[in-house]
């Protein structure tokens, strides 16, 4: 039961553009979302979180949004530049429940920036 | 300074065979988590170490996977008996503090034939 979807395997988009993210979670005790980004034969590195208290965290080039309603988050990135090309992982953990070491991630999305 | 590191970066092994896995946390990381990444899916949690105690196992499979941090840095992964299921890619992160960012080491793959 995959409670982080990322629906989309893979998004391309040209240099220059936007790149948009998206992941849905059903967990409704998920309150902390994390995005991961993740080059090959690298492991995941941090890139963003927001907090649910929050509708949207922004860093540079990069904006999360979250729809806590809809249960959906995703992720901006704009400009996109080829070195953006990775895979990003969604992720989430349940921080007031005392889990905020557990993440749970979603299957990841291949981003291909072309330029 | 150094990040994380995870030795080997490749196992191949054959079914029925036991295999450590290591990992070498950031110095001055008190929390160490193992996850599995199998093919075509997200890291999923495997375990969680504050210190050298195990405060979550709720992820590993069964008892074959068997972990340990017994001085409160390097941390080993054990899979006993393995089988062909048990082939992925085990990553090792660690933190400053629990909640903290995790970093993530390069991951073993391990192959089971």
């Amino acid at each position: 039961d995959q409670q982080v979807k990322q629906n989309s395997p893979s998004l391309s988009v040209q240099e220059g553009r936007i790149s948009i993210l998206n992941c849905d979670y059903t967990n409704s005790m998920f309150d902390y979302f994390l995005w991961y980004k993740k080059y090959p034969a690298e492991g995941p590195t941090f890139l963003i979180s927001i907090s649910s208290i929050k509708d949207k965290n922004e860093d540079g080039r990069f904006t999360v949004f979250l729809n806590k309603s809809a249960k959906h988050l995703s992720l901006h990135i704009v400009p996109s530049q080829p070195g953006d090309s990775a895979v990003y992982f969604c992720a989430a953990s349940d921080v007031s429940g005392g889990s905020n070491y557990k993440l749970t991630f979603g299957k990841g999305t291949l981003l291909t920036v072309n330029p | 300074g150094a990040g994380v590191s995870q030795t080997p970066s490749n196992k191949v092994t054959e079914k029925g065979k036991y295999v450590e896995l290591r990992c070498d946390p950031i110095s001055g990381h008190t929390a160490l988590y193992w996850y599995r990444q199998s093919l075509g899916q997200g890291p999923e949690f495997l375990i969680y170490f504050q210190g050298t105690g195990a405060a979550d196992d709720s992820g590993l499979p069964n008892d074959r996977f068997f972990a340990v941090r017994p001085e409160g840095s390097v941390s080993t992964l054990k899979i006993q008996r393995t089988e062909r299921g048990d082939s992925a890619v085990y990553l090792c992160a660690s933190s400053q503090d629990t909640g903290d960012e995790q970093y993530f080491g390069p991951g073993t793959r391990l192959t089971v034939t």
